[in-house]
């Protein structure tokens, strides 16, 4: 069945550090991609996207590249700040009967840690 | 308000209660969802409702029961649950037509003792 594997946390880094988060992914066909971010306290939000192989997706200095030779989708950022602390789940997006039907699948999420 | 609003945001309740969650949504959108979060597990979607109208049940237990009085409120009705049922339960909504793009609430930490 469809899958999304990430990366077990937690992830410690100091300020200004470089962060990966590996995602690699199992699908039936010709998933989207995502990224979703849960500050402390808060509900999941979407942090970036790509809906097809090559596409990178971007946002508030994080990226990442949607490969479908190794089906990974890792997240990554140059120089994290304090303000990045939070759960990171990768996720992918099936649709299904001409699009009528679709699947969202999460992976577990990793807690990053941004020390000062 | 603005969001996705959910209340209570922490519920302590018996085996033998009933209670009920809440969602609101103030973004206009046609489509809601509930999901529960459990520790060291992936995102688990529960049901999926667009235009009021249930499309998705993901095998949950009756004791859990759904209702979507309109498309801006989404109820999710609790009775007799089990210590497993234990989680947060995020509530979600989107357009229909985009459903990747969904919305979270920031959930309510259900504790079954």
């Amino acid at each position: 069945g469809d899958s999304v594997t990430q990366m077990e946390g937690p992830v410690t880094l100091s300020e200004e550090a470089f962060l990966t988060i590996n995602c690699t992914y199992t699908a039936t066909g010709y998933p989207s991609l995502f990224w979703y971010v849960q500050y402390p306290g808060e509900g999941l939000q979407l942090l970036l996207k790509a809906t097809k192989a090559d596409d990178k997706g971007s946002n508030k200095g994080f990226e990442a590249t949607y490969r479908k030779e190794t089906t990974s989708f890792h997240l990554e950022k140059g120089s994290v700040q304090v303000s990045d602390s939070a759960v990171y789940f990768c996720a992918l997006l099936l649709l299904y009967s001409g699009g009528s039907n679709y699947k969202l699948t999460f992976g577990k999420g990793t807690l990053l840690t941004v020390n000062p | 308000e603005t969001g996705v609003t959910q209340t209570p945001r922490h519920l302590v309740m018996g085996m033998t209660n009933k209670k009920s969650l809440k969602c609101e949504q103030h973004l206009g959108h046609n489509a809601m969802y509930w999901y529960k979060q459990s520790a060291k597990k992936p995102l688990e979607l529960m049901f999926v409702y667009n235009f009021k109208e249930q499309t998705e049940n993901n095998s949950v237990p009756s004791r859990f029961s759904p209702e979507c009085p309109n498309s801006s409120h989404l109820f999710l009705h609790l009775h007799t649950l089990q210590p497993e049922d234990s989680a947060l339960y995020l509530c979600a909504s989107s357009q229909a037509r985009d459903r990747y793009e969904q919305y979270f609430g920031p959930g309510t930490r259900l504790t079954v003792t």
